[in-house]
């Protein structure tokens, strides 16, 4: 029984593509996020969506689109890729109300060539 | 500024002994939590502890352990009887509400790496 699932987990293009990457959470959690792990291992938030309702953007280009259909999902698109988007991403999710812990899936590793 | 340090970028440990991984934040919230996760070398994020700023005693799960000084703004991670297969990054973490929304974020230290040895 997966937590939090992505699709894919390794993902390869050419710069200058549009990528998607899925997530799923079958927890029934409120909150969901998209974290950014770099070539050093740094995390750092994307976004961060609250009952389907974008709620942090943390500086992020407008080449990244997050959309949530419904509570359980959040899908990521990149446009115009940039051979600097090369990075782990990793979905998150957690209970709105007295929820510490953020599950996370188990990353998508994008290479952009 | 950094609000997650941690100076160790990497420590090697001996199989069964103790080991503990610092972390010292930096904010100004009263509530705040302060978590750690471990990496392997397959790389998914696995929780191991949770502290409270209002806990008042310092958080155990299994051979984790989180010595958590909140006057000095410190929360470090102690695992016990270490095994080969706690070889990993480590990251600690702290809860942070947003500007945005007032809705919660985890904010990261760089991580360290532990070795452990037979």
């Amino acid at each position: 029984d997966t937590a939090v699932s992505q699709t894919p987990k390794y993902l390869v293009t050419q710069m200058g593509n549009d990528k998607s990457i899925k997530c799923e959470q079958n927890l029934g959690h409120d909150t969901m996020y998209w974290y950014k792990q770099d070539s050093k291992k740094f995390l750092k938030i994307m976004f961060s969506y609250n009952n389907k309702e974008l709620i942090i953007n943390e500086t992020v280009p407008n080449r990244f689109s997050p959309k949530s259909p419904d509570k359980a999902h959040l899908n990521l698109h990149i446009n115009s890729l940039e051979l600097g988007d090369s990075a782990v991403y990793f979905c998150a999710s957690r209970k709105l109300a007295g929820g510490d812990e953020q599950f996370f899936g188990p990353g998508t590793r994008l290479t952009v060539l | 500024a950094q609000k997650i340090t941690q100076t160790q970028p990497g420590m090697f440990v001996q199989e069964k002994e103790a080991v503990t991984l610092d972390c010292t934040y930096d904010t100004s919230d009263p509530s705040y939590g302060l978590f750690w996760y471990k990496q392997p070398s397959s790389g998914e994020m696995i929780f191991l502890i949770y502290q409270g700023s209002y806990d008042q005693q310092n958080a155990t799960e299994g051979r984790y352990s989180l010595n958590f000084q909140k006057a000095r703004k410190s929360a470090n991670l102690v695992i016990s009887a270490s095994q080969l297969g706690d070889s990993a990054m480590y990251f600690c973490a702290m809860r942070e509400r947003s500007t945005q929304g007032g809705s919660e974020k985890l904010v990261f230290g760089k991580g360290m790496k532990l070795t452990v040895n037979p």
